[in-house]
């Protein structure tokens, strides 16, 4: 079965400074990998999403993410964060096509301190 | 701009009450799924379907919960009888299969917020 894992549950960085959310995935097969963020009291939102084309996926809001097979991973970064960008984010994982459950990390709650 | 809509927002009732949410896909979508979220599981799926027909909701107590699409446009989740256990936020998502991979995106409703009492 796959499995996602987010290392942090809570990271908190400056205005300006880079952002980066880690996510590791377990998969006996090529993946689809998503992030999505959660902003207070509301639902999720897709940021982007790997579907076996471009390995560097870019999203919303600056945003993008970079899937290694060969470390299982696929972090995502920003090179400044804003204080909008304080939320929480998950990472999940499907290893079938044709829109089939996701399963998700725990979460990475981020804060941007001004 | 179309969205997933959810029914009640936020849920207040007391242990052994039958509680319905209910879930508006967007149209034209024909695979709805229902997750919940709390702090200590997280988010996890309890059932979904495609063109109406449940495909898997292993992850529901099937002898509390219940899920139905009674038509395209609506999907319903019931508690009956509910338990302290169950607050938790459920969320309904909606996407539609190309089976290429070039839209994979589930969207996210609002949720329903629910306490019991």
């Amino acid at each position: 079965a796959q499995s996602v894992t987010q290392l942090g549950s809570h990271v908190s960085v400056s205005e300006g400074a880079l952002v980066l959310l880690r996510c590791n995935y377990s998969s006996s097969v090529p993946p689809y990998l998503f992030w999505y963020v959660q902003y207070p009291n509301q639902g999720l939102q897709l940021l982007l999403k790997y579907t076996s084309a471009a390995t560097l996926v870019k999203g919303i809001n600056g945003f993008e993410a970079e899937f290694k097979k060969s470390e299982t991973s696929f972090h995502l970064t920003k090179p400044s964060a804003h204080m909008s960008d304080a939320a929480e984010y998950f990472c999940a994982v499907t290893l079938n096509s044709g829109n089939t459950p996701l399963v998700f990390g725990k979460g990475t709650r981020l804060s941007v301190i001004a | 701009d179309a969205r997933v809509t959810q029914t009640p927002r936020h849920k207040v009732t007391e242990m052994g009450q039958e509680v319905t949410m209910r879930c508006q896909p967007i149209l034209g979508h024909n695979t709805v799924f229902w997750y919940r979220q709390t702090m200590m599981q997280g988010l996890e799926l309890l059932a979904y379907f495609r063109n109406r027909a449940p495909l898997d909701d292993s992850g529901m107590p099937k002898d509390r919960f219940s899920a139905e699409m009674p038509d395209a446009t609506l999907a319903t989740l019931k508690i009956q009888p509910s338990e302290p256990r169950d607050s938790a936020v459920y969320f309904c998502a909606s996407g539609f299969p190309t089976g290429g991979g070039a839209e994979e995106t589930q969207y996210f409703g609002p949720g329903t917020r629910l306490l019991v009492l």
